[in-house]
C-alpha cells in the first residue's frame, strides 16, 4: 500500500506570493492533518480534515487555509507569504480520527 | 500547549534497552498515549499507542502506569538507526494533536 505523498517536495517563493501544497493520503484513510515544523517552534498543528470538513484548527493566521476533497486528498494554501513561513510542511493521514497517523515526507518551503 | 513532559535528551548504548519516560499527569479518561519518532528531516513515524494496558509490537513496548499519569517507551535492543527525536502525545479522537519538543535519543556505538 502506497504511503502518504506530498507534492511538491521543495518549493521556493518570494514574500507576498501565495502557495498551494498537496497531500494524497493512504488509500482508505479519511482523516488528513497538516503540521508546520520549524527549528524554533517544532511541530505545530495547522488543521485537521475529516470527510471534507475542517474538524480542528491550530493557532495560525487566516492566511493559512486548507480543504479536503471527496477522495480525501487535501490541499493547504498560504497567501501573502512571509519570511517566517519558511518551514517543513507535513501532512498526515489516518484511517479514522482516533487512529494513529502516518506522515508524508513533507514539503520544504523556502520564502525569500 | 503540549500535555506531556519528556526529558530533552537521552543516550543509550547500542544493543541495550532504551527506556524513554513521559509524564502526562492531566490525561483524560478518553485520551490515548501515542509515541512517534522523527529521524532527521523525515516525517514522523508512528511507533505504538495505548489507553490503559501495556502494549507491544514489533518495534517497541509501551508501559502505562496504573494511574495513567506516566508511561515509558521501551526499545528492547537499540540500534544506531533508532537515533531520533521521540514524541509522546496524549490525544482524544475529537481533539487536535499537540506535539511537544520530544526526547532526542542518541544511540552510542
Amino acid at each position: 500500500k502506497a504511503g502518504v505523498t506530498q507534492t511538491p517536495r521543495y518549493l521556493i517563493k518570494t514574500r507576498g506570493q501565495q502557495v498551494t501544497l498537496s497531500c494524497s493520503p493512504i488509500s482508505g484513510h479519511r482523516s488528513v492533518s497538516w503540521y508546520q515544523q520549524t527549528p524554533g517552534q517544532g511541530l505545530q498543528f495547522l488543521f485537521e480534515y475529516f470527510s471534507e470538513t475542517q474538524r480542528n484548527k491550530g493557532n495560525f493566521p487566516g492566511r493559512f487555509s486548507g480543504r479536503q476533497f471527496s477522495n480525501s486528498r487535501s490541499e493547504m494554501n498560504v497567501s501573502t507569504l512571509e519570511l517566517g513561513d519558511s518551514a517543513l510542511y507535513l501532512c498526515a493521514s489516518s484511517l479514522a480520527r482516533d487512529r494513529e497517523q502516518f506522515f508524508g515526507p513533507g514539503t520544504r518551503l523556502t520564502v525569500l | 500547549d503540549a500535555k506531556t513532559t519528556q526529558p530533552p535528551s537521552m543516550d543509550c548504548a547500542e544493543g541495550r534497552a532504551a527506556n524513554l519516560p513521559c509524564n502526562h499527569s492531566t490525561i483524560s479518561g478518553n485520551e490515548y498515549v501515542y509515541w512517534y519518532r522523527q529521524i532527521h528531516s523525515q516525517g514522523p513515524q508512528y511507533i505504538i499507542h495505548g489507553l490503559k494496558n501495556n502494549e507491544t509490537n514489533e518495534m517497541a513496548s509501551l508501559i502505562i502506569t496504573e494511574d495513567r499519569k506516566s508511561s515509558t517507551l521501551i526499545l528492547p535492543h537499540a540500534t544506531l538507526r533508532d537515533t531520533a527525536v521521540y514524541y509522546c502525545i496524549v490525544h482524544a479522537s475529537y481533539d487536535k494533536v499537540i506535539f511537544g519538543p520530544g526526547t532526542s535519543l542518541s544511540v552510542i556505538p
